[in-house]
């Protein structure tokens, strides 16, 4: 099974609110991504956790706080978001065993669509 | 500081074309390459990579690429495409010892019937 799912598929929400993106990986993968991707334009590395813990945090705004609260899941809480923060939100994951130069597949999950309003 | 340029944004061919996309990478050190696809409403997949070895590599679909070292190039060729090929092509470049991954701003691929 080389599947990552997430949920939900869509999400709206106004810029007061609280709400989380999951993310769900059973390849026993250990290193797990969030990106934000707009639309026709590449993928923007936002988090990396290698082994439940933060490894690379690419100066996002506070506003989004991941969570890897074990192996085989991501969560992405969103607190007072921005119009400009709408976009598709993509988890990915690898084995994440390689050491050294990296040469892993990521595999990539169908994203949750996000509008604030 | 490391870029990938992919040289067409958008690409139309007829059915039987056939395929060569650019990418070319700036970093002077050992680097791994990989093309990723993204086909209309569905996720991001990896279409073939590179590591080392033999410098043409094939992947899925019937797509290869060559790794031109020289060039700092790793272009993905399809000798004929087909109306499934409709899709956005990223290349992406790793060339440090973490896990970010350099992206290309994608090209647009649209084969009419």
């Amino acid at each position: 099974d080389t599947e990552v799912t997430q949920t939900p598929k869509h999400l709206v929400m106004g810029m007061t609110n609280k709400k989380s993106l999951k993310c769900e990986q059973h390849m026993g993968h250990r290193a797990m991504y969030w990106y934000k991707q707009k639309a026709k334009k590449p993928p923007e590395l936002m988090f990396v956790y290698s082994y439940e813990k933060l490894s690379i945090n690419e100066s996002v705004p506070s506003r989004f706080s991941p969570e890897c609260p074990n192996s085989s899941l991501l969560n992405l809480h969103l607190h007072a978001l921005q119009p400009e923060d709408s976009a598709l939100y993509l988890c990915a994951s690898d084995s994440g065993t390689s050491g050294g130069p990296y040469q892993e597949t990521q595999y990539f999950g169908p994203g949750t669509r996000l509008l604030v309003l | 500081a490391q870029s990938v340029s992919q040289h067409n944004h958008h690409v139309i061919l007829s059915e039987a074309a056939s395929l060569e996309l650019g990418c070319n990478y700036s970093y002077g050190g050992t680097v791994n390459l990989f093309w990723y696809v993204q086909y209309p409403g569905q996720h991001l997949q990896l279409l073939l990579k590179y590591f080392s070895g033999d410098p043409l590599v094939k992947g899925i679909k019937g797509f290869e690429a060559e790794f031109i070292k020289s060039k700092f190039s790793f272009n993905l060729r399809k000798p004929s495409v087909q109306w499934s090929d409709t899709a956005e092509y990223f290349c992406a470049v790793n060339a440090g010892n973490n896990r970010k991954l350099i992206w290309g701003l994608g090209t647009s691929l649209a084969v009419n019937p």
